[in-house]
């Protein structure tokens, strides 16, 4: 299994306070993807990047920013958090073009914005 | 642009009953469909793949899906279920096989029961 942690993995918030989640892998992979679950919306791609310091909007990607100064490392931040951003969040990996397809998960981390 | 349609959101089963848990795509171009398995509280990972060649692909654990291009889906079947292959089940397209953004469907919540 590929080695993706994140942190925290639970958060409880108010609106309007900033929040970071951090997504660590170990496994060198290229590409790294945020996404969040909610019920009846299945996975929606927030950002994901494709190598350091490059980065790109997903679908949902309003209100939500990310950083990758590190291979290994890539940040989502919620500038200023809102209700409708309580989530799930997930990071995942992938080894780039040429690859499998298959994307590696972290466990999530669940936050909730009072 | 790509989407992903699970028909069903719950399917109940009795333990050792068939099942199938249906995905129809759109895709404007070549596709590589995965099918994913998220267990309670855990991150999701990858029950098996098409990118190219035969058509009907199979899991260790005795899924197997069949792509059907003409009918734009791909079914994920399994003869006999057990109480642990309770979870959920995500279909997922992608236009890249490897390291590409991946389009998610809601999810099917399989649940056997005894």
């Amino acid at each position: 299994d590929a080695g993706i942690t994140q942190s925290p993995r639970h958060k409880v918030t108010e609106t309007g306070t900033p929040v970071t989640l951090r997504c660590h892998q170990t496994e060198n992979h290229r590409y790294m993807y945020w996404y969040r679950q909610d019920p009846g919306h299945g996975l929606r791609l927030i950002h994901y990047s494709y190598g350091v310091k490059d980065t790109d909007k997903g679908e949902v990607s309003d209100g939500y920013s990310v950083s990758r100064s590190k291979t290994e490392d890539f940040l989502l931040t919620l500038e200023s958090a809102t209700s409708s951003q309580t989530s799930v969040y997930f990071c995942a990996t992938g080894s780039g073009a040429g690859g499998t397809g298959e994307l590696f998960f972290g466990e999530g981390s669940r936050l909730t914005v009072l | 642009a790509q989407s992903v349609t699970q028909l069903d959101s719950q399917v109940p089963v009795f333990e050792e009953a068939p099942v199938e848990l249906r995905c129809n795509y759109s895709s404007s171009v070549s596709v590589y469909l995965f099918w994913y398995v998220q267990y309670p509280n855990q991150g999701l990972q990858l029950l098996l793949k098409y990118l190219s060649g035969s058509t009907l692909v199979e899991s260790i654990n005795g899924f197997e899906a069949e792509f059907n291009k003409s009918q734009t889906s791909f079914h994920l079947r399994k003869p006999s279920v057990h109480i642990s292959d309770t979870a959920e089940y995500f279909c997922a397209v992608s236009g890249l096989p490897g390291g590409s953004r991946l389009t998610f469907g809601e999810g099917t919540q399989l649940t056997v029961n005894p």
